[in-house]
């Protein structure tokens, strides 16, 4: 089973309207990293979020990782064509003996029509 | 800086040839991960590198697949022989970590395999 869990798989909106992506895990989540992929290119860093309540802004990108550390959501409001791709949430999460690892979501492919 | 760079960036290869993928990460980085990515199972962690030394190679598919790190500017990643479910894009990142820090990692351009 995956480990960390993206919703919705895909999503497509109309140019200005707001969305939200969520990642989930059954585990505590030690550092939350979101990320954002366009096709045929590598990852680009977003935001990375480490206490239980956190929020980042970046523009019009708001991360906020929940007070248990199992949950984060990603928004992005009035959004615009050049917001399109695909957003992966990735982790680290425990592995025991005082390891960590960095294991990431499935991502979400994300559509703005103009 | 350049960023994370990797090559070939394409990769056309027939099944049982050797197949080696390069990376270079950034300059004072002292981590280096390699991954794979593929439509089924998304991206994968296959190995790390912190200060040269392997840390975690438990993602290794199997002895086809083999990762060094000669030094702090480079890294391989080799499999031999290929075969065609080896097709996917594998990416190199790279971070800089110390103690229990979590820092975040800068991902190459990707390197796109197909075995056929």
């Amino acid at each position: 089973s995956q480990e960390l869990e993206q919703s919705p798989q895909s999503l497509i909106v109309q140019e200005g309207k707001n969305l939200t992506i969520n990642c989930t895990s059954s585990k505590t989540l030690y550092g939350l990293y979101w990320y954002k992929q366009k096709y045929g290119e590598g990852l680009i860093f977003l935001m990375m979020l480490q206490k239980g309540g956190e929020e980042k802004s970046h523009e019009k990108i708001t991360a906020k990782l929940d007070e248990k550390k199992q949950q984060s959501s990603l928004h992005i409001t009035a959004s615009q064509p050049s917001h399109a791709g695909i957003y992966l949430c990735g982790a680290d999460i425990y592995r025991g003996a005082g390891s960590y690892q960095l294991t990431f979501g499935k991502g979400t492919k994300l559509s703005v029509i103009p | 800086d350049a960023g994370v760079i990797q090559s070939p960036r394409h990769e056309v290869t027939e099944m049982g040839q050797e197949v080696t993928l390069r990376c270079k990460p950034i300059s004072g980085h002292n981590s280096l991960f390699w991954y794979r990515q593929t439509m089924m199972r998304g991206l994968e962690l296959l190995i790390y590198f912190n200060n040269n030394v392997p840390i975690d190679d438990s993602g290794m598919p199997e002895d086809r697949f083999s990762a060094k790190m000669p030094n702090a500017s480079f890294s391989t990643l080799k499999i031999q022989p290929s075969e065609p479910r080896d097709s996917a894009v594998y990416f190199c990142a790279s971070s800089f970590s110390a103690g229990d820090a979590s820092y975040e990692q800068y991902f190459g351009p990707g390197t796109r395999l197909t075995v056929t």
